[in-house]
């Protein structure tokens, strides 16, 4: 059980808008910050957002973060099919000292 | 250029002590923010945070690993070695070491990693 909660799956049709949220506690999202990464098959995560919204050098601006109170929110735009992939969220647990990953999140392009 | 690459045995049999090695270029571990992250993920399940060490020799530890958990660094090698005891088969996974910003600030903690090596998988059997 992940201390941080994504929906399993999204999907959306090529071109579209996705949203993957990810909801924590005071004790993590709430208070620190948050970072998203891309798993496509087979590889290493890639970092998409830092900072809650922060893009690094040469992430496309279809991919976009935020956050509110104790959810954090990954935005894709322009679906493709390339962005079929796994999509996580992590931050810093103040509580447990440590870093907190979701349970991951599955995109599907119709 | 950055580049990390873990290293270590393919299999361990259960009880052992397995200890993996990530060695990393382009960056420094004496550089104030800069840490080294393990990561895990088992065959088709999520990611899971184990251990990170910082610049300053912070160490931190999963809660529910931290007695199995040791992660140490030769600055000097640049090389960051974790080391996890009394090996079960639910520990088969893909073993992951990643560069890592990680610091705090204005009661806010940064953390994010933004090179990862390959990763190596590490099966436990008999």
């Amino acid at each position: 059980q992940s201390v941080l909660t994504q929906p399993p799956s999204v999907s959306a049709a090529p071109g579209q808008k996705v949203t993957i949220s990810c909801s924590g506690s005071s004790l993590n999202i709430g208070n620190n910050y948050v970072s998203w990464y891309q798993q496509l098959p087979g590889t290493a995560p890639k970092l998409l957002i830092y900072d809650d919204d922060m893009r690094p050098s040469g992430v496309p601006d279809r991919f976009s973060g935020s956050k509110s109170g104790t959810s954090a929110t990954l935005g894709i735009t322009g679906l493709q099919t390339g962005d079929e992939a796994d999509y996580y969220c992590e931050t810093w647990d103040s509580s447990l000292r440590a870093g907190v990953f979701g349970g991951g999140t599955k995109v599907t392009v119709l | 250029q950055v580049t990390l690459r873990e290293s270590g045995p393919a299999l361990v049999k259960p009880t052992q002590t397995l200890t993996l090695t990530c060695t990393f270029s382009g960056f420094s571990l004496s550089t104030t923010k800069m840490c080294v992250s393990w990561i895990r993920q088992p065959p088709g399940k999520a990611l899971e945070w184990l251990a990170r060490i910082d610049w300053d020799d912070d160490k931190w530890y999963s809660t529910s690993l931290k007695t199995r958990l040791t992660i140490s660094k030769d600055t000097s090698r640049n090389q960051v070695v974790l080391r996890m005891t009394s090996m079960d088969p639910i520990d088969t996974a893909t073993y992951y070491c990643a560069r890592t910003r990680g610091y705090s600030g204005g009661g806010r903690s940064h953390t994010d990693s933004d090179y990862w090596g390959q990763g190596t998988l590490v099966s436990v059997s008999s």
